[in-house]
Order: C-alpha cells, then structure tokens, then sequence
C-alpha cells in the first residue's frame, strides 16, 4: 500500500547545530504532510503541518520543506538543544486518516 | 480544555489470555479515534480508526478488534493474545478537518 517513508533512521547533531530530518512519500493525493516528535515512552505530539499546495512553512526554530516533484518533505531544525532528542515521525493526513513513517532519532550531542 | 486518558500503562498478558485495551477523550464532541501499534524501534501503524458510534474502520487483518460504546470511548480488544501483538499501543483523536492528532500516553503491552 501507500506509505510514507524515511530515508535515515538515525540523525547525531551536535548541539547548537542545525538538524535536516528527511522523508519521502508516495501517496500524491495527501492534503497535507505532518511531522510529530516522540520522546521515549510518551505518544507523538504534533510540531508543524504544511498544505500540499504550499513548499515551505516555518515555525519556532522548526521549518518545513515540500517538494512535491520529487515527493519529499523535510524538517529543519535550528539551533538544535538537548531538549530535542526524539524520535520524529514524517505523517500524511488524508481523508480523515493519518499515515506515520517509520521515524528517525535524532541524538543530540553535548 | 481537551484530553485523552489510556490506561492501563503497561501490561504483561500470557499467550492466549483476552486483551481489552481502553481510551478516553474529554472536552470533545464527535471526535475521530484511532488506535496505532508501535513495536520496538519502529514507525506507527494505524490498527482501527473511527469516525463515528458503532464505525470502526480496520486497516490491517490481524488477531484484534475495536469497538466505540460511547461517543468519546474507543476500546482495543482481543479474544486471544499472540506473542506478536507485544508493542506499544497508542490511542488518538482528531476532529474533523484538523491535521493535527492528538495521542495518549500509551499502554506497552508485552505477551509472554
């Protein structure tokens, strides 16, 4: 079936740097694409979406990219702290529906 | 202001033993559910979702059922457990064109 899916399944920055967690897609129909943060024995909580019409969304330190020619999505992070180690899930919403990837940790090192 | 309660937090059933898995919203009316199943080190696979009293919508064939009793209560059920349904087991909600999902704490269930 259609799924969304991540190209690294492990990401280490070291801390102040800038972190790029990417994902690929195949279901060109999503109304819109998601990215969820996981921190270790909670449920994912939501950090930004972006529309299938639009190719970049920022928000606090965090930006989106959407390249529908290629399907791919990212998300930046700036300025990367402690506090964002986890694992970050790629998701797309349609229908009502919600379809994770397979998630990359990020390790943020001192 | 909304939340979602899912208990218990852990669980260890043996092979064979019926499973019952609950989750409940507050501060909501009509909202969508869903149950996901997270093994280990790995993505979020979307087992049921619900968009409705009585609608239960299963993505993928397997050894569970679900059932939405109420309007805000969404329950995650097994008559016999395998060893392979071990996992983390995530409940969510959602209300109608919103992206955003929102999730419970979890319940690691662990078959032995």
């Amino acid at each position: 079936g259609e799924s969304v899916g991540l190209h690294l399944p492990t990401l280490s920055v070291q801390e102040g740097d800038n972190s790029i967690i990417n994902c690929a897609y195949s279901n060109s129909a999503s109304d819109y694409f998601i990215w969820y943060k996981q921190e270790s024995g909670k449920g994912p909580q939501f950090i930004i979406d972006i529309r299938s019409n639009m190719d970049k969304r920022q928000g606090q330190r965090v930006t989106v990219l959407l390249n529908k020619t290629v399907k791919h999505l990212s998300l930046q992070i700036a300025a990367t702290q402690p506090g964002d180690s986890a694992v970050y899930f790629c998701a797309e919403n349609t229908r009502q529906n919600f379809v994770f990837g397979p998630g990359t940790r990020l390790s943020v090192l001192p | 202001s909304q939340t979602i309660h899912q208990w218990p937090a852990t669980l260890v059933q043996p092979v064979g033993s019926p499973l019952s898995l609950e989750c409940t919203v507050e501060g909501t009316s009509n909202p969508n559910l869903y149950w996901y199943r997270q093994a280990a080190g790995r993505g979020l696979q979307l087992l049921f979702y619900s968009v409705g009293i009585g609608q239960i919508s299963s993505e993928v064939p397997q050894n569970l059922s679900a059932s939405r009793p109420q309007d805000r209560q969404f329950i995650l059920s097994s008559k016999k457990l395998l060893l392979s349904d071990s996992g983390f087991y995530l409940c969510a909600w959602s209300v109608w064109g919103s992206t955003e999902a929102f999730f419970g704490q979890g319940t690691r269930l662990t078959v032995v």
